[in-house]
């Protein structure tokens, strides 16, 4: 069964203390891994996909990168607007494009 | 580019009742999902369709569970009846084709059974 693994559950950070979250997981044939935002209220937000260990995306300040076991999601001086939940979630195996989800890190960061 | 449209926003009903969501997705998506997310969880697949086919329902509790998207267009999502456990936001999302690379979320129905 794939599993997807998230840390930390929570993370407060300081504005402008960059940091990393982590997404690990246990899949066959990895697809695709997507990371997500979620504002409190909200439907996830797309905001990047990878392809291939060795892949990276950035937008703003975020950068997403990918191993074979793990993607990092890096935070380069966080402002308050970035607090969030970030969502990783990966599409495995053929047939149905079925996104299974992480449980989320809940980013705050404090003015 | 208007996105993807649900309602009612929030429900709340007694256990054994029946409760119907609402899903507009974003025009011409060809795919539309439906997941279920409880309160410090992610988001789970219940049932997917490529224009009105299912494609994947293999996580929908079909006992209580039933979803249909007439014409390939909009889509219901029926509870019945509904139990306790079922209290979540179920999340309506669509993508342009059946590989849905970015799949776009619409804002979510919280129900609340009580």
């Amino acid at each position: 069964e794939d599993q997807v693994t998230q840390s930390p559950e929570a993370l407060r950070l300081q504005e402008g203390e960059s940091s990393s979250l982590n997404c690990s997981y246990t899949v066959s044939g990895l697809r695709g891994l997507f990371w997500y935002r979620q504002d409190p209220g909200k439907g996830p937000e797309f905001l990047f996909t990878l392809y291939s260990a060795g892949e990276e995306k950035e937008k703003e300040r975020l950068k997403a990168t990918l191993t074979k076991k793990e993607s990092f999601l890096h935070i380069t001086a966080p402002k308050p607007e970035d607090s969030a939940t970030y969502l990783c979630a990966v599409v495995t195996g053929a047939g149905s494009y079925q996104l299974t989800f992480g449980k989320g890190t809940k980013l705050s960061v404090i003015p | 580019e208007a996105g993807v449209a649900q309602s009612p926003r929030y429900k709340i009903i007694e256990k054994r009742q029946s409760v119907a969501f609402w899903c507009n997705p974003i025009s011409g998506h060809a795919t539309l999902y439906w997941y279920q997310q409880i309160l410090g969880q992610g988001p789970k697949l219940l049932i997917q369709f490529q224009n009105n086919g299912v494609v994947d329902d293999s996580q929908l509790p079909k006992d209580r569970f039933s979803a249909e998207r007439l014409k390939g267009v909009d889509s219901t999502l029926k509870i019945q009846p509904a139990k306790l456990e079922d209290s979540a936001v179920y999340l309506c999302a669509s993508s342009l084709g059946i590989q849905g690379t970015e799949q776009y979320f619409g804002p979510g129905t919280r129900l609340t059974v009580t």
